[in-house]
This record gives structure tokens, sequence and C-alpha cells, in this order.
């Protein structure tokens, strides 16, 4: 199975700050028709998760654009403009190219 | 909008079994393949089944392998997790999730889960 890790485990965030999580794949997550399939969804407490980023960079619908993702291969980036309260939570990245699907252990969001 | 909501969990001994089940509504669910992903108290997440958009393929974890079977009524719009055999390690909160994908799996619509407690 492909191993998914993230870094790092735990990111604490002043309001209005930027913050940047990484995630890499034991496996290059790149289709032969040109697509890499990595993506990212957000657990906030007490829920379940949602998508945010579908094919790493593409925001899923209702997603605000201070949510970006990058990345190509093996290689990919979270990155949240300026955080806000409504943000915390763990953010979990997932392969879905190889079976079977795969998650990274989570990043938890906290705001100082 | 769309709208999964699974039921059937509770506290169940070793050994014995449980069918938890998911009701779609909001779109066309005969459309869409489905899965369970479930969720370890304080864990992350981890696959657990799939099942076809018309029944044809099912896979499964090897966790759970020989022990769970995944079904579909499209005629009731729902999902089904039959688990036997349930070990302790089987405890978490089950969701119950849609795959838009054609080309990857990945889920754009989760329940909110399911929690199931294999305990003596």
């Amino acid at each position: 199975d492909i191993v998914m890790t993230q870094t790092p485990l735990s990111l604490s965030v002043t309001p209005g700050q930027p913050a940047s999580m990484s995630c890499k794949s034991s496996q290059s997550l790149l289709h032969t028709d040109g697509k890499t399939y990595l993506y990212w969804y957000l657990q906030k407490p007490g829920q379940s998760p949602q998508l945010l980023i579908y094919e790493v960079s593409r925001r899923f619908s209702g997603v605000p654009d201070r949510f970006s993702g990058s990345g190509s291969g093996t290689d990919f980036t979270l990155k949240i403009s300026r955080v806000q309260a409504e943000d915390v939570g763990i953010y979990h990245c997932m392969q879905g190219i190889h079976h079977p699907a795969t998650f990274g252990q989570g990043t938890k969001l906290e705001i100082k | 909008q769309v709208q999964l909501v699974e039921s059937g969990g509770g506290v169940v001994q070793p050994g014995r079994s449980l069918r938890i089940s998911c009701a779609a509504s909001g779109y066309t669910f005969s459309s869409y393949g489905m899965h369970w992903v479930r969720q370890a108290p304080g864990k992350g997440l981890e696959w657990v089944a799939l099942i076809w958009f018309d029944g044809s393929k099912r896979y499964y974890a090897d966790s759970v392998n020989g022990r769970f079977t995944i079904s579909r009524d499209d005629s009731k719009n729902t999902l089904y997790l039959q688990m036997d055999s349930l070990r302790v390690e089987d405890t978490a909160v089950y969701y119950c999730v849609r795959d838009p994908g054609s080309v990857a799996y990945y889920y754009d619509s989760w329940g909110q889960g399911t929690l199931v407690t294999v305990s003596s």
C-alpha cells in the first residue's frame, strides 16, 4: 500500500497568519492521463471529513480561496493564506490512484 | 443536496456480528460507487470496503477481508456493511462515503458516521 506521510503532526497558528503543511507519498501519484490524484480533507472537531482540494490544487465547491494546494509527483503542500478560527481541525491528505486509497496520519491545526 | 445517514452502530462482543446501513438521498444513488471508511478513536482514516456503482465488483481492506461484506440495495438507496467475527480492533466510527471518481478514488460526500464498539 502507498504510505502517505504528513508533517507536522500539529500546528499552532495566530489568526490572520499563514499556515502550511506537507504530505509525501511513497510512490508517484501522477497518472498516465497527466493528472495527479492527491486530495485534502478537513475534519472539524466532532464532524466528519469534508473535501477541500482535489487533484492537488483544485478547490472543491464552496471552499474559500485562502486554501491552496500545490505539488507534484510525491511531494505536496496545503497552504492557508490567512488562518481563521473556523479552520481548526485535522487536515488529512489522501491518494486515490493506487488501490487501496490511503490517508496520511493527519495534521492538527490549532489557533493560538 | 446530497445526504448520507448511517445507522446501526452499537456495542457488540468480540466474535459477534453487526450490520450497519447508510441511507442516501439527494442524488441518483445507482450512479455512484460507494465506500466505507473507518476511524478508530484518536486515529487516522482507514479505507474499509468499496462497491461499484452497479454492484458488479467489491473490494476489501486486508484487515477485514473474509469477515466483512459490503452490499447495496438501489431500490432503497441504501448501502450496507455486514460485519462478522468482529474484533476489538474493529472499534471505530464507520463513515459511508460517495465516490464520483472514474479514474481514481475520492470521496466528495461523507455521512456523519456510526460508532461501532467491540468489547466484552
